[in-house]
């Protein structure tokens, strides 16, 4: 069974601060890693892709990858009351083509102004 | 916003009823896929096409039927649902990549209940 586990939290964090969310998965052959952002009655938005042990930064969102560790992880800086939300992670299995994204539960990031 | 449009955006249907959510999407993408959101959980893939072809099929009731048209659209045809088919039904499309995980864009999803 491949298995993606998040906190399903919810994190509070300060306006300002360092959100760090976190995501391990069990498949050792996992090829790629994604981050989503989902506000409440809305569809999944892509908000980092990431392939290759290390770090991979877009404007605030840095991911973080470890395959040794099978953890993977997205921190935003400088959070903002606009980033509260769901994120996602997700990871494909080679196999199926690549096709098979699974999905962890989801953890509820809450910004405090 | 998204390239993958999706059609209606809500939709209330009868158990005895048949209705369809369409989706489409202009990026070129050759693989196209509905997933099903329930409240507070991850969304869950029911359906991918492959080059217009059914590629995976995740044991879904045949109350749920897909249809492929062509590259740029894909269907979902709603009959003899049950209220617990209630959800948030989301189209995404992707390349087709066989080393590399494909980057799944999501459109805006269609909220179905069934009364």
């Amino acid at each position: 069974q491949k298995e993606v586990e998040q906190n399903s939290g919810p994190l509070s964090v300060p306006e300002g601060a360092i959100a760090s969310l976190n995501c391990t998965y069990s498949d050792r052959v996992s090829q790629s890693f994604f981050w989503y952002r989902q506000y409440s009655g809305k569809s999944p938005e892509l908000i980092m892709s990431i392939y290759s042990n290390g770090d991979k930064e877009d404007g605030r969102f840095t991911a973080q990858l470890n395959k040794a560790s099978q953890y993977v992880s997205l921190l935003i800086r400088d959070s903002q009351p606009s980033d509260s939300a769901t994120y996602l992670c997700a990871v494909t299995y080679s196999g199926a083509g690549s096709y098979q994204l699974t999905f962890g539960k989801g953890t509820k990031l809450s910004v405090i102004p | 916003d998204t390239e993958v449009t999706q059609t209606p955006k809500h939709l209330v249907m009868g158990m005895t009823n048949k209705k369809s959510l369409k989706c489409e999407q202009h990026m070129g993408h050759r693989a196209m896929y509905w997933y099903k959101q329930k409240a507070k959980k991850p969304p869950e893939l029911m359906f991918v096409y492959s080059y217009e072809k059914l590629s995976i099929n995740e044991s879904v009731p045949s109350r749920f039927s897909p249809e492929c048209p062509n590259s740029s659209l894909l269907n979902l045809h709603l009959h003899a649902l049950q209220p617990e088919d209630s959800a948030l039904y989301l189209c995404a499309s992707s390349q087709v990549r066989t080393v590399r995980g494909n980057t799944i864009y999501f459109g805006e999803g269609s909220w179905l209940t069934v009364v």
